[in-house]
């Protein structure tokens, strides 16, 4: 069974940083391309960053590109988002899921639980 | 950035009903990579339909989606008290970012 396992969220003042993990298992994690999606609350989803199984090719939303960095550490199965320069408007609940073999495509097959983010002075 | 708007916002309907719910881009979707995701209040999307009409793993036989180029729908039929949720869509055809829509709201009453 596949699951994910998001950590690392809290409260963090403007301008803060925080680091998100994801502990994957029950899948060939070093196969899979890995997302970060998050929803404010009463909101849609929105999808944040995606990253390649090799870590060869990564991309982000606009509105975080420059301040939030995606990665993985294939040997722990685990996937991360580095997020800095936060902005009240960044506060939502981040998922991390899984994509598709190898490549980025933004379909999320599989969602973790979430980590509540919340940025307030 | 493509927009996806789903409607209705919010559809009401008895046990034993059909829902239909629509989806509509602002340009073609290539290859017709929709998705539709279900929400059940306090927890994750849970992944329904790709490529607008293929179920995924572990999806009743009771949901269909259809639709090509900008229109895309899902169809839920013999409406039951557990699929109340809050329905999304998402495009992920081309390439980033790849949006969702605002969702459309369903009551089993």
């Amino acid at each position: 069974e596949v699951q994910l396992v998001e950590s690392g969220g809290g409260l963090v003042k403007p301008g803060g940083s925080l680091r998100l993990s994801c502990a994957a298992s029950g899948f060939a994690f070093s196969d899979f391309g890995m997302h970060w999606v998050r929803q404010a609350p009463g909101k849609g989803p929105e999808w944040v960053s995606s990253i390649s199984s090799s870590s060869g090719d990564k991309d982000y939303v606009d509105s975080v590109r420059g301040r939030f960095s995606i990665s993985r550490d294939n040997s722990k199965n685990s996937l991360f988002l580095q997020m800095s320069s936060l902005r009240v408007e960044d506060t939502a609940t981040y998922y991390c899921g899984r994509g598709v073999i190898g490549v980025i495509r933004g379909i999320v097959y599989s969602w973790g639980q979430g980590t509540l983010v919340t940025v307030s002075s | 950035e493509i927009v996806l708007t789903q409607s209705p916002g919010t559809l009401s309907l008895s046990p034993g009903e059909r829902a239909t719910l629509s989806c509509r881009a602002s340009q073609s979707i290539s290859n017709n990579f929709i998705a539709w995701y279900r929400q059940i209040p306090g927890q994750a999307p849970r992944l329904l339909i790709h490529a607008a009409s293929k179920r995924a793993s572990g999806t009743p036989d009771r949901f269909s989606g259809s639709g090509s180029g900008t229109d895309f729908t899902l169809t839920i039929l013999r409406l039951e008290p557990q699929d109340s949720a809050v329905y999304f869509c998402q495009q992920y055809g081309s390439s980033a970012p790849y949006t969702f829509g605002q969702g459309t709201k369903l009551e089993i009453k």
